[in-house]
């Protein structure tokens, strides 16, 4: 079985400064890693995933996050965030074989402050 | 436009009333799942379809029953509602090797009074 924690249940921000959401997970297996965004009233889009190869992934919007396996964590940042960011993110994990079942975390919600 | 459609948007019920959840998607998927959002605990499975006919418990089944009508339709069942089922109630469906690609639906808000 897998789990996932989420560090911080609220990350507030300014506009243009960095930002870190973080994420850590166990498993016995090895995993695939993903970070879901949900923008309010809406259901949650997919926003990067880790399935093998290198471990900083990307997403078309910049952020990007980074595949530990010593530290076991998925680390989601941005070097620059906008007032459009503010969303719940969820980082999420599946056992390498375990079929499509995702184990989700218990999401950060990220307010950007202009 | 193509998705996965949900209904009810938002839902009061009482104690011991049952309704159905309805989910429908357009997009020839196979699989699909019911989660329910809970602040604080992210998304937790209920049921899940891999296939049409096939159903199967996720983490937390227990008050729930599920249809899979055909191969568009993944309905959710709560036959005796209680406080406890206050959530957000999300469906999805997922593309066969899209590699985790799942498409949510906007979610049915139900609150149990």
């Amino acid at each position: 079985a897998q789990s996932v924690t989420q560090l911080d249940s609220q990350v507030p921000v300014f506009e243009e400064a960095p930002v870190e959401l973080r994420c850590n997970y166990s498993s016995s297996v090895s995993v695939y890693l993903f970070w879901y965004v949900q923008y309010p009233n809406q259901g949650l889009q997919l926003l990067l995933k880790y399935l093998s190869g290198s471990t900083l992934v990307e997403s078309i919007n910049g952020f990007e996050a980074e595949f530990n396996k010593s530290q076991t964590s998925f680390h989601l940042r941005k070097p620059s965030v906008h007032i459009s960011d503010t969303a719940e993110y969820f980082c999420a994990v599946s056992g390498v074989g375990a079929g499509n079942m995702l184990t989700f975390g218990g999401g950060t919600r990220l307010m950007v402050k202009p | 436009n193509a998705g996965v459609t949900q209904t009810p948007k938002f839902q009061v019920l009482k104690t011991g009333q049952s309704m159905t959840l309805q989910c429908a998607q357009d997009m020839n998927h196979n699989s699909m799942y019911w989660y329910r959002q809970d602040p604080g605990m992210g998304l937790r499975l209920i049921y899940y379809s891999a296939s049409e006919g096939t159903t199967d418990k996720g983490e937390v089944p227990n008050g729930y029953n599920v249809s899979r009508l055909n191969k568009r339709e993944f309905s959710l069942r709560l036959e005796s509602a209680a406080p406890s089922q206050t959530s957000v109630y999300f469906c999805a469906s997922l593309r066969p090797g899209s590699h985790y690609g799942y498409t949510f639906g906007s979610g049915t808000r139900l609150t149990v009074v």
